[in-house]
């Protein structure tokens, strides 16, 4: 069974402080990796996907991708309490490429 | 606007009244897909489909129906509900199903099965 992990959280940082969201998967046929916002009750958006080994930074975000330990993880700079959500980490699994979801960090960010 | 739109966002059913739930999307996508999403299960897929006529099962397909007749449209066919198919569920769509690929989400259908 292909699966994705994260640690459920509750992750809590003071706001303007880096948050730190780990990922690990099963599957080393995976290609890319997705991270997801998800505030209470409402549809994920994406934040970044990754498919390269390292760094990938967008604003605030900053995905990071090691292939050979199968590790994915989200930092996030200077959290804001609008950053409250819970994250979801997704990888591609299966000859079809569909998405393996985690299930899910939530993060709060402490005004 | 670009968007997947779902209906209902609420529905109160009893167990075995049929029921479905529409996905429609503006965006010309050739994949739609449907999830389920449960306290402590996370995001688990239900049915995908690559294109038109073009439909497969995911993970947790049992219990569920689906079909592919226009590209814009993707609906969720229950048959016969029961309490265990409670959940909120969404519709999601991209370009094509590639590994570079961003799904859009739908807004949600909350199914309450009494």
């Amino acid at each position: 069974q292909k699966e994705v992990e994260q640690n459920s959280g509750p992750l809590s940082v003071p706001e303007g402080a880096i948050a730190s969201l780990n990922c690990t998967y099963s599957d080393r046929g995976s290609q890319s990796f997705f991270w997801y916002r998800q505030y209470s009750g409402k549809s994920p958006e994406l934040i970044m996907f990754i498919y390269s080994n390292g760094d990938k930074e967008d604003g605030r975000f900053t995905a990071q991708l090691n292939k050979a330990s199968q590790y994915v993880s989200l930092l996030i700079r200077d959290s804001q309490p609008s950053d409250s959500a819970t994250y979801l980490c997704a990888a591609t699994g299966g000859s079809q490429g569909n998405l393996i979801f985690g299930k899910g960090t939530k993060l709060s960010v402490k005004p | 606007e670009a968007q997947v739109t779902q209906n209902p966002r609420y529905l109160i059913t009893v167990t075995g009244k049929k029921l479905t739930v529409t996905c429609s999307q503006n965006m010309n996508h050739e994949y739609m897909s449907w999830y389920r999403q449960d306290p402590g299960l996370g995001l688990r897929q239900i049915y995908y489909s690559m294109n038109v006529e073009v439909t497969d099962k995911g993970d947790v397909p049992e219990g569920y129906k689906v079909s592919r007749k226009e590209k814009r449209n993707f609906p969720l066919i229950l048959e016969s509900p029961s309490p265990n198919q409670t959940s909120l569920y969404f519709c999601a769509s991209s370009p094509y199903q590639g590994y570079d690929n961003e799904q859009f989400f739908g807004p949600g259908t909350r199914l309450t099965v009494l």
